[in-house]
């Protein structure tokens, strides 16, 4: 069975600086896809950024990249110039390329320092 | 944000009483999805559909039951609410298609006394 972890439970960074969340995952397959959510206090769950385990380059999106190292199962975010709305719940999650249900990881809560 | 809302965003109810929890989206996805969520915990699959007419249980046992008799409503229903089932209810959907990303509502969150 696929797993996600997420070993950060809480990070901290100062605004403007640079952060990066790990994750790490176990699995058998060659396809699959992964995902940051993130979700901040009291509102909804919304997908930050999404990468395919055939595709070598790793995604970006504006502030948000990913150093995905698939030979050794990882799969983590770097904040650039972290925001204070950038504090949040972080999930990081798996995808089967089989079949439609993800796998989350617990989250790592990231506190932005002014 | 994903057009999928749920409805009540908080709900305190008596145990033993029956609910249900509203979901619909507008984006005419065929898949949608609920999750139980503990605060501060992660997610755990409880039900999911993969268009009308379809249910299947998640990874987690769940008391609750779900139907899909429109492609833009998903509701949960619990018959009979007890202390245990409080938690936080999050309904999502996707596209029927390979690589999907899934849309995340705002949440329920149930209190049972």
């Amino acid at each position: 069975a696929q797993t996600v972890t997420q070993s950060q439970p809480e990070m901290s960074v100062q605004e403007a600086e640079t952060v990066t969340l790990s994750c790490t995952y176990d699995t058998s397959e060659s396809d699959y896809y992964l995902f940051w959510y993130k979700q901040p206090p009291s509102r909804q769950m919304i997908l930050v950024i999404r990468q395919e385990a055939y595709k070598q380059q790793n995604a970006t999106e504006n502030r948000f990249s990913v150093n995905f190292q698939k030979a050794a199962k990882s799969f983590s975010l770097k904040i650039s110039d972290s925001q204070l709305g950038d504090a949040a719940m972080y999930f990081c999650a798996y995808r089967s390329g089989r079949d439609d249900k993800i796998i989350f990881g617990k989250g790592t809560r990231l506190h932005i320092l002014p | 944000e994903a057009d999928i809302y749920q409805t009540p965003r908080y709900l305190v109810i008596g145990t033993g009483k029956k609910i249900t929890l509203e979901c619909s989206q507008t984006m005419g996805h065929d898949k949608m999805y609920w999750y139980q969520q503990d605060p501060g915990m992660e997610l755990h699959l409880i039900h999911y559909s993969y268009g009308v007419n379809s249910t299947e249980k998640g990874d987690l046992s769940s008391e609750s039951t779900v139907s899909r008799i429109r492609t833009e409503h998903f509701p949960l229903t619990l018959e009979s609410a007890r202390p245990s089932h409080t938690s936080q209810y999050l309904c999502a959907s996707s596209e029927f298609k390979y690589q999907e990303t899934q849309y995340f509502g705002p949440g329920t969150r149930l209190l049972v006394l």
